[in-house]
């Protein structure tokens, strides 16, 4: 099976724009639809973004997705941090077999 | 409203089987798969299978294949996992989630999380 590689922490200011990279270890980014959640402490995930840059409606266009086939990586992008975008992030994807795989997780402190 | 709501904590001790149920509400239970999602204490997401609830057909991941059956009973809108063989590293708060009515792909509606804490 194949693995997502994601940073272990990321920190921003608010108002400014920050990136989450997610690498997929074996097989093409671009072949199958990556997602991106949203975890706040004690609290069940939410979606922020699904096949690959699809914005759930009541979710900010602050928050937009991204691949890069070249890395063959996904991103997640939040531009005009606000502190109340301080959560854990987990991008999600699956293989060929319907087999489902979530990243390690970011954590993002907007400080 | 459409919701999943699961059974209660859990304490089992090494060796033991625990099985946690997902009903459902709001919704039609046969149109939409059921996943289902395990969180350690302080760790990542860890996804452990699902199931097409319209045809009981279901995907295990590796990590737990022989160790965890889905099931799903449509008369009851219920969804289940049991995870057998428990060892302290089971310790997790486990979520059943629902794809959502616009992809198969991403998840929208999860249950409130069951505490399964494995124990001698």
């Amino acid at each position: 099976n194949f693995m997502l590689t994601q940073p272990h922490s990321v920190s921003e200011s608010p108002g400014k724009t920050v990136t989450i990279s997610c690498t997929r270890s074996s097989g093409i980014i671009g072949l199958d639809y990556v997602q991106w959640y949203q975890q706040r402490p004690g609290s069940a995930p939410t979606t922020v973004i699904y096949e690959f840059n699809q914005r759930p409606s009541g979710v900010p266009d602050r928050f937009s997705g991204s691949i890069d086939s070249s890395s063959n990586s996904a991103s997640l992008t939040i531009s005009g941090l606000k502190t109340e975008d301080e959560a854990d992030y987990y991008c999600q994807s699956y293989d060929s077999s319907d087999l489902w795989v979530f990243g390690g997780g970011t954590t993002l402190t907007v400080l | 409203q459409v919701q999943l709501v699961q059974s209660g904590a859990e304490v089992k001790k090494p060796g033991a089987s625990v099985k946690v149920s997902c009903k459902a509400s709001g919704y039609t239970f046969p149109n939409y798969a059921i996943h289902w999602v395990r969180q350690a204490p302080g760790q990542r997401l860890e996804w452990m299978g699902w199931i097409n609830v319209g045809n009981g057909r279901t995907k295990y991941s590796q990590k737990f294949q022989g160790r965890v059956t889905i099931t799903r009973d449509t008369s009851a809108s219920t969804a289940s996992m049991e995870l057998g063989s428990l060892r302290s590293e089971d310790t997790a708060v486990y979520y059943c989630a629902r794809v959502t009515e616009i992809s198969d792909y991403a998840l929208d509606v999860w249950g409130q999380g069951t505490t399964v804490t494995v124990s001698s």
